[in-house]
């Protein structure tokens, strides 16, 4: 069975850096999402990519995050200048169309230090 | 007021009983209802995924969508220690994403 799978499993940052959180979605999808879960905590929606655009940006999603699908599989998720608030996990999801369950990655776990 | 809300438990039960996990949402306008399980450190596993009022069954698995009280529940029947894990209710909010609640964690003991 396809899946998504999201790359890497773990990466480790300094505040201040630059991380990119890597994912390809499963292939014949066209809505593209990423949530994030900080420990304990409920998961979050950050933003929705459909048609090469952001469809849709929670405020968590403030000018330090930016998403981009350079290719025709890959997706991705760049934190710019990263705070210690920003160690939680990120999860990318894909649907083939509106109102279809989400299919999840099994995450990227981001550390800041 | 919170679009989707769960009791976040933990749930204990022993193994073999009858599991009754629910949510309540806001939004009488809402449809589409899924339910996924997170194991620890995991991503979102689809359960089940329902569409307006009444019951889905898929094996020991049954999600009951009750519209006019803005309920839902999802049933484990014969529960194993393999189902300990945390469950998740979401919905299609409004706007172009999927809304969780905060998921309700269960534990079956042997």
């Amino acid at each position: 069975e396809p899946e998504v799978t999201q790359t890497p499993s773990h990466q480790v940052t300094q505040m201040g850096q630059e991380v990119i959180l890597r994912c390809v979605p499963i292939s014949n999808h066209l809505y593209f999402y990423w949530y994030r879960q900080i420990l304990g905590q409920k998961v979050e929606f950050l933003v929705s990519f459909y048609n090469n655009e952001i469809s849709e940006k929670s405020e968590i999603f403030d000018d330090q995050f930016s998403v981009e699908r350079p290719d025709g599989s890959n997706f991705t998720l760049k934190i710019r200048s990263t705070k210690l608030e920003d160690s939680a996990m990120y999860f990318c999801a894909s649907t083939p169309q509106r109102d279809s369950p989400l299919h999840f990655g099994n995450g990227t776990r981001l550390t800041v230090t | 007021q919170k679009e989707v809300e769960q009791d976040p438990g933990p749930l204990s039960v022993p193994e073999g009983a009858i599991v009754s996990l629910n949510c309540t949402y806001s939004n009488s306008a809402f449809q589409y209802f899924m339910w996924y399980r997170q194991y620890s450190r995991k991503g979102p596993e689809l359960l089940m995924y329902t569409y307006s009022s009444g019951n889905k069954e898929d094996g020991r698995f049954t999600a009951q969508v009750d519209k006019s009280s803005k309920y839902i529940s999802l049933f484990i029947r014969d529960s194993q220690p393999s189902d300990s894990a945390t469950y998740l209710c979401a919905t299609w909010g409004a706007g172009n994403m999927l809304t969780f609640g905060g998921g309700t964690r269960l534990m079956v003991k042997p």
